[in-house]
C-alpha cells in the first residue's frame, strides 16, 4: 500500500499561469478530499467526491479553481491564472468514506511568483 | 465560529514531562481523528478514535461524544515528539472533516 500519492511535490508557477495537481487515492477507497493548508489560514477544505463524483465543492473558491475525478484511481486540482495567494501546501486525502479514517498524502507545495 | 477548538496553541515541555492536549467540539460530531504534522511534512494519522480509549506506546486517546471532547496524553516526551498535533472532526451529518488550529508541541533537552 503506497498510501495516497500526490503528485508533484513541488511546483513553482509564475502569476497568471495554470497549475494542475494529481492525487492518487488508496486502492478501494471510496472518497477523496482536497484541502489547502496555510500558515494564516491553516487546514481549509475545498472540495470532495465520492465515488468520483462531486458531493460538495463548497470550499473551493468561485473563480479560476476546479477539480476533476475521472476515474476512481486520479483526482486533479486545477487552477487557472494563479495568483501570489494561491501559494500554499494541497493536501489530498482519501478514506472508505462514511464513518472511517483519512490517509494524507505528503501534499503539493505550490508557489507562485 | 470555529467547530473545532483545540487547547494549548502552544506548549513547551521538558524532555520526560507528560502533556496533555484538548479538542472540543462546537457540535454534534460522528467521528473526530488525531494527526501529527512536522514542519514542512505531512499529516500524519495517530488516532481515529470516534469514542473511548485508545493506546500506543506512549500516547493515548480519549474520546467523550456525549461531551463533544477529545485528549491526547503523550507521556514521558521527547525531542522527537516536537511538532504541531491537530484534531479534527466530521459531523453527524458526514460530509468532510473540519480541523482545529493545531496545538504546537516543542519538547527540549
Amino acid at each position: 500500500n503506497a498510501g495516497v500519492i500526490q503528485t508533484p511535490r513541488h511546483k513553482v508557477t509564475g502569476k497568471g499561469q495554470e497549475a494542475t495537481l494529481w492525487c492518487e487515492p488508496i486502492s478501494g477507497h471510496s472518497a477523496v478530499f482536497w484541502y489547502r493548508q496555510t500558515i494564516v489560514q491553516g487546514l481549509e477544505f475545498l472540495t470532495y467526491f465520492r465515488n468520483q463524483a462531486p458531493i460538495d465543492d463548497s470550499g473551493m473558491p468561485k473563480e479560476r479553481f476546479s477539480a476533476q475525478m475521472p476515474n476512481q484511481s486520479h483526482s486533479t486540482l486545477k487552477i487557472q491564472s494563479t495568483q501570489p495567494q494561491d501559494s500554499a501546501v494541497y493536501l489530498c486525502a482519501s478514506s472508505l468514506g462514511g464513518n472511517s479514517d483519512y490517509t494524507f498524502g505528503s501534499g503539493t507545495r505550490l508557489l507562485v511568483i | 465560529g470555529q467547530q473545532v477548538q483545540q487547547s494549548p496553541a502552544s506548549l513547551v515541555l521538558q524532555e520526560g514531562e507528560n502533556a496533555e492536549l484538548q479538542c472540543n467540539f462546537s457540535t454534534s460530531l460522528n467521528s473526530m481523528q488525531w494527526f501529527y504534522q512536522r514542519p514542512g511534512g505531512s499529516l500524519v494519522s495517530l488516532f481515529y478514535n470516534p469514542s473511548g480509549t485508545k493506546q500506543s506506546g506512549r500516547l493515548t486517546s480519549t474520546t467523550v461524544i456525549k461531551e463533544r471532547r477529545s485528549s491526547l496524553h503523550i507521556s514521558s516526551s521527547q525531542t522527537t515528539d516536537s511538532g504541531t498535533y491537530l484534531c479534527a472532526m466530521e459531523l453527524n451529518s458526514g460530509t468532510y472533516q473540519r480541523f482545529g488550529t493545531g496545538t504546537k508541541l516543542q519538547v527540549v533537552p
